[in-house]
């Protein structure tokens, strides 16, 4: 089984600035994913970025970027730039590579609340 | 493609009603799945399926069935609703070859019970 822990309900920033959420995560699969997606209020689940736990390199996605630190099985969001639409609820979350009983599920953090603001 | 569709969007039960709440993929995936989500709980797999026919329970499986007829539909079942069911439930697909393991979710269902 995998855990995934979020330790930030909520966190707030201004516009045009950076903020980074944090998560940890404790596994004893040998491959995994990570991943962040975003729910806005309209509740719709939206993928943001994804790490395959056996790459090295952070993964970037135009703002968004992690820190992936496998040893310390932390997986944090670097969003830059902060936008008014950034504003959602940020779910961190993992999935198991392979075959047997946790194939396919994700693991999901408790979300951190991101409040953007002008 | 339209994704994965889930309906109703919104439903309000009585306490003992049973219903179905729809889940559609046209994706071709083999993995589905249905998630709840309560405030301050972040999303918990409810079950699971990895191909038609083939059908397995998730962390909070009591009080819910499924089954899996067609690789495109996977309906989720309140036998007799309860107070605690009142969630928002998502249902969600992805392949399970490899490759980077993302899961497409369909927009939700609000379901409150009286």
């Amino acid at each position: 089984a995998q855990t995934v822990t979020q330790s930030q309900p909520e966190m707030s920033v201004q516009e045009a600035e950076t903020v980074t959420l944090s998560c940890t995560y404790d596994t004893s699969e040998n491959n995994y994913y990570l991943f962040w997606y975003k729910q806005p209020p309209s509740r719709q689940m939206i993928l943001v970025i994804r790490q395959e736990a056996y790459k090295q390199q952070n993964a970037t996605e135009n703002r968004f970027s992690v820190n992936f630190q496998k040893a310390a099985k932390s997986f944090s969001l670097k969003i830059s730039d902060s936008q008014l639409g950034d504003t959602a609820m940020y779910f961190c979350a993992s999935r198991p590579v392979g075959r047997g009983s946790t194939l396919g599920r994700l693991y999901f953090g408790r979300g951190t609340q991101l409040t953007v603001w002008p | 493609n339209a994704g994965v569709t889930q309906t109703p969007k919104f439903q309000v039960l009585k306490t003992g009603q049973s219903m179905t709440l729809q889940c559609a993929q046209d994706m071709n995936h083999e993995y589905m799945s249905w998630y709840r989500q309560d405030p301050g709980m972040g999303l918990r797999l409810i079950h699971y399926s990895v191909g038609a026919g083939i059908t397995d329970q998730g962390e909070v499986p009591n009080g819910y069935n499924v089954s899996r007829s067609t690789t495109e539909d996977f309906p989720l079942r309140l036998l007799s609703a309860a107070p605690s069911q009142t969630s928002v439930y998502f249902c969600a697909s992805s392949t399970t070859t490899a490759g980077l393991g993302e899961q497409y979710f369909g927009p939700g269902t609000r379901l409150t019970v009286t």
